[in-house]
């Protein structure tokens, strides 16, 4: 059972280029979610979504697109990478909300020059 | 402006200290959830807490959520170096999906 699995583990990324984040589920939860995590600032949402075709901002949503055509896959999308952006960026899904457990892939940490 | 307010940011204690971590907040949430997170790793749900004034246990943690379902606190017995890591609480704000976190407290229990 791999639950929740996010790729890469790291990337380098230059000033403006483009990449996407990949999370996958298997577990068929309704819920997912994006965070990111930077020192002292806990965990901030980026997107969320509460079903296949279903997604809405969080409280960090600039410089960033999602989107959700199936229940198992929610890949986050930086179109214009800043160093701004340099984080650890973590996937998290649950089974119907915000109300149940959430569960965490294990990270990926982003670095922009 | 963080919604949840944790403190203290950061605790360093010996082994068999007690402890006591606080999640703060001036809005009212309808449950709030702790996590804890080990180095390279993502977060791990420990405990929801529902119901105002309810105390839940654990082993040696103990959480409680306030009367007025604004705070809650993690209380640790004779801590353990296994303790170490990064903990974290969570809780629904608004409707439609938003599970914000505090900043977190970063616990370092020392043999």
């Amino acid at each position: 059972n791999a639950g929740v699995t996010q790729t890469p583990k790291f990337q380098v990324l230059k000033t403006g280029q483009s990449m996407t984040l990949q999370c996958a589920q298997d577990m068929n939860h309704e819920y997912m979610s994006w965070y990111r995590q930077d020192p002292g600032m806990g965990l901030r949402l980026i997107h969320y979504s509460v079903g296949a075709g279903i997604t809405d901002q969080g409280e960090v949503p600039n410089g960033y697109n999602v989107s959700r055509s199936t229940t198992e896959d929610f890949p986050l999308r930086l179109l214009s990478a800043a160093p701004s952006q340099t984080s650890v960026y973590f996937c998290a899904s649950s089974l119907t909300g915000f109300d149940s457990p959430l569960h965490f892939g294990n990270g990926t940490r982003l670095t922009v020059t | 402006t963080q919604l949840l307010e944790q403190s203290p940011q950061f605790l360093s204690i010996q082994e068999g200290e007690n402890l006591t971590v606080y999640c703060n907040s001036s809005s009212v949430f309808s449950s709030l959830q702790w996590y804890r997170q080990e180095p390279g790793e993502g977060p791990v749900l420990l405990v929801t807490v529902v119901t105002g004034g309810e105390v839940k246990k654990l082993k040696r943690l103990t959480f409680q959520f306030g009367d007025a379902r604004k705070d809650s606190s993690l209380h640790i017995t004779a801590a353990q170096p296994g303790d170490t890591g990064l903990y974290l609480c969570a809780g629904p704000y608004n409707q439609g999906g938003k599970l914000i976190f505090g900043q977190g407290t970063e616990l370092s229990v020392k043999p």
